[in-house]
């Protein structure tokens, strides 16, 4: 079964205290990405990865971090999170960069 | 930038009735025109994805149509149920151009 897989699903941390939520996906897509959703704001895009090695800023990268060293993973990491990443985050999925795309079910992070 | 609208905010109909949603976009060089579907606190779930060639995409009760040149899209929804209350998103990437931007969306209720 085509799977995008998040984990954690739901996490409370504090500030500062260094995280990373992963996303594999097992569709063999070059293109992945990572969103987070507010409310009123919609979906704005972190990082993206055309491919292995290669990754790019989105709209909102501040206070992020990713990787891509094998084509199924790609994690995004807080190194010292605040309460303004307190969000619901996804990884998405395509075959190539606008292609139909596959969502992940979602990480909801509260930083307090 | 693209900048994708969707009217209306939210939607709530008696179920049976058939419904149309609608997606508009301000720069017609996209790629393709995706429709989703988003649950409450959960990931996006791909309906129909309309390549920038064709005019619609059909999959069961739900028909998608593109006009590229008044730079919208609509979602139909025929004998709505209550099952299909969700939140419906439409993305429309540019070209050779990592701007999969989505719309607010449409908060559909279907009354039972």
């Amino acid at each position: 079964e085509a799977q995008v897989t998040q984990n954690p699903r739901y996490l409370i941390t504090v500030t500062g205290k260094k995280l990373t939520v992963t996303c594999s996906q097992n569709m063999n897509h070059e293109y992945m990405s990572w969103y987070r959703q507010d409310p009123g704001l919609g979906l704005r895009q972190i990082y993206y990865s055309m491919n292995v090695e290669v990754t790019d800023k989105g709209d909102v990268p501040e206070g992020y971090k990713v990787s891509r060293k094998e084509k199924r993973n790609f994690p995004l990491i807080l190194e010292s999170p605040s309460p303004n990443q307190t969000s619901l985050y996804f990884c998405a999925t395509g075959r190539k960069m606008n292609t139909e795309a596959f969502f992940g079910q979602g990480t909801r992070l509260t930083v307090v | 930038k693209q900048e994708v609208t969707q009217i209306p905010a939210a939607l709530s109909v008696p179920e049976g009735e058939n419904l149309v949603l609608n997606c508009s976009f301000t720069d017609s060089a996209i790629y393709n025109l995706q429709w989703f579907r988003q649950d409450p606190g959960k990931g996006l779930t791909s309906l129909l994805l309309i390549q920038s060639s064709q005019r619609e995409q059909t999959s069961g009760r739900l028909n998608a149509s593109l006009d590229k040149s008044s730079g919208r899209s609509t979602l139909y929804i025929a004998a709505s149920q209550p099952g299909d209350s969700a939140t419906y998103l439409c993305a429309a990437p540019l070209y050779n151009n990592n701007d999969m931007r989505f719309g607010a969306g449409t908060r559909l209720t279907v009354k039972p």
